[in-house]
């Protein structure tokens, strides 16, 4: 059974600062793997997606790789503002038999102080 | 404007009663998704529909029931069977298949108990 794991689970820095939030995955036979941002009590929103063949994704400053074979990825958000202040959680769509469905981690909370 | 929308924002539901939680959906996708949210935790998904008249069971569907007669429509029926409701409970929407494929969130909805 797929499961994903996110690393740390809250994560405090200074305005300016560049930052990683990590995610690991205990299967590698995966489609592909998403990040998304979540504001408190909203939906998500979907930031970047990695296709399994692919290494990185990049959107202005935001940056994620991916390491299929180790199970894991980063998401690295550079000159971080207060408006990044959100919940970050990473999914991966696929796994042993193929599964369409996306399975989550429970997510980053960042907060960026100014 | 596209997008999915789930009404209502909060729901209250009394003990032994039965509640409609909607999703709606013009972005003209295939699939629909039903997701659980409680504090801390990722997204634990309840049902999810490949096409019109046709749904599957999630990770943790008992309690919940769900029908799909239109494309657009994806509404969630939490029952009194499900001893443990208050969560918030979000709604996607994708194009089935593709490596490349992202869901689409609504807003979500709050259920409490009274």
């Amino acid at each position: 059974k797929q499961e994903v794991t996110q690393i740390p689970a809250a994560l405090s820095v200074p305005e300016g600062e560049n930052l990683v939030l990590n995610c690991s995955f205990t299967d590698s036979a995966i489609y592909n793997l998403q990040w998304f941002r979540q504001d408190p009590g909203k939906g998500l929103t979907s930031l970047l997606l990695i296709q399994s063949s692919q290494r990185e994704q990049t959107s202005g400053r935001l940056n994620a790789s991916l390491d299929k074979s180790s199970g894991r990825s980063t998401l690295y958000i550079a000159a971080s503002q207060p408006g990044d202040s959100a919940t970050y959680l990473c999914a991966v769509k696929g796994g042993q038999g193929g599964s369409e469905k996306l399975v989550f981690g429970k997510g980053t909370k960042l907060t960026v102080n100014p | 404007d596209g997008g999915i929308t789930q009404s209502p924002k909060y729901l209250f539901r009394k003990e032994g009663q039965n509640v409609t939680l909607s999703c709606e959906q013009n972005l003209n996708h295939d699939a629909m998704y039903w997701y659980r949210q409680d504090p801390g935790q990722g997204l634990r998904l309840i049902y999810y529909s490949q096409i019109v008249n046709d749904f599957q069971k999630g990770d943790i569907a008992e309690g919940y029931s769900v029908s799909r007669e239109k494309k657009e429509s994806f509404p969630l029926t939490v029952t009194s069977a499900q001893k443990n409701p208050t969560a918030f409970y979000l709604c996607a929407s994708s194009s089935w298949g593709g490596v490349a494929e992202t869901q689409y969130f609504g807003p979500g909805t709050r259920l409490l108990v009274l």
